[in-house]
């Protein structure tokens, strides 16, 4: 069965510093893993999509790397903005039309 | 990217009294949607798989006769929630997969349900 886990579980820094958030995996049998981010009280948002052939995607200030066979990801900021205050969820597919098993997340607050 | 939505965002209902949630996915077809179940300061927890024209998949431990699962359409997909106690009062959330070249998700702006 598998198990996703997101440490930290809460982070706080002061605006501008880099964030790095972690994503561990227990089987490296996946499709692809999506970064999400939630503000409180709304959906999932697709922040970076990878695919199990791919070592890392970028958009904008976020880049996101995949390490299949250590079975890890790991989801940087760059310059970090209170705006980027959120909880931050990685989620893994193991087959194409299967379900996403979601870590813990982490909330991250972003001081100006 | 392509567009979910959910009706009602927030319900508050009566002990007893059954409430349905509507997941729309507004721009693409979906075969396949999911819906999510998530408590204050935790992650989501998948409640059933639905697939179009077929019966729904259910998680282990997820009733399948209190959360009753429809979806008609591609485009459809409706949770209802049978006879609501206080417990069951949660954030739900769905998600459409799009059937492209990734199988990408996309969610809905999740369902604030408390029953009183």
């Amino acid at each position: 069965k598998q198990e996703v886990t997101q440490i930290p579980a809460a982070l706080s820094v002061p605006e501008g510093e880099n964030l790095v958030l972690n994503c561990s995996f227990t089987d490296s049998a996946i499709y692809n893993l999506q970064w999400f981010r939630q503000d409180p009280g709304k959906g999932l948002t697709s922040l970076l999509l990878i695919q199990s052939s791919q070592r890392e995607q970028t958009s904008g200030r976020l880049n996101a790397s995949l390490d299949k066979s250590s079975g890890r990801s790991t989801l940087y900021i760059a310059a970090s903005q209170p705006g980027d205050s959120a909880t931050y969820l990685c989620a893994v597919k193991r087959a194409a039309g299967n379900k996403l098993t979601f870590g813990g997340g982490t909330r991250v607050l972003v001081k100006p | 990217g392509a567009v979910v939505s959910q009706h009602p965002s927030r319900v508050i209902c009566k002990s007893g009294t059954s409430v349905k949630i509507e997941c729309r996915s507004l721009d693409f077809q979906a075969t396949t949607m999911f819906w999510y179940r998530q408590f204050p300061k935790q992650s989501l927890m998948l409640m059933a798989t639905s697939n179009e024209g077929s019966k729904a998949t259910y998680e282990q431990g997820v009733e399948k006769d209190k959360f009753l699962i429809n979806h008609a359409s591609l485009t459809l997909s409706t949770l209802t929630v049978t006879s609501a106690h206080p417990e069951d009062s949660s954030f739900y959330i769905c998600s459409a997969q799009d059937g492209g070249p990734y199988n990408e998700q996309f969610f809905g702006p999740g369902t604030r349900l408390t029953v009183l």
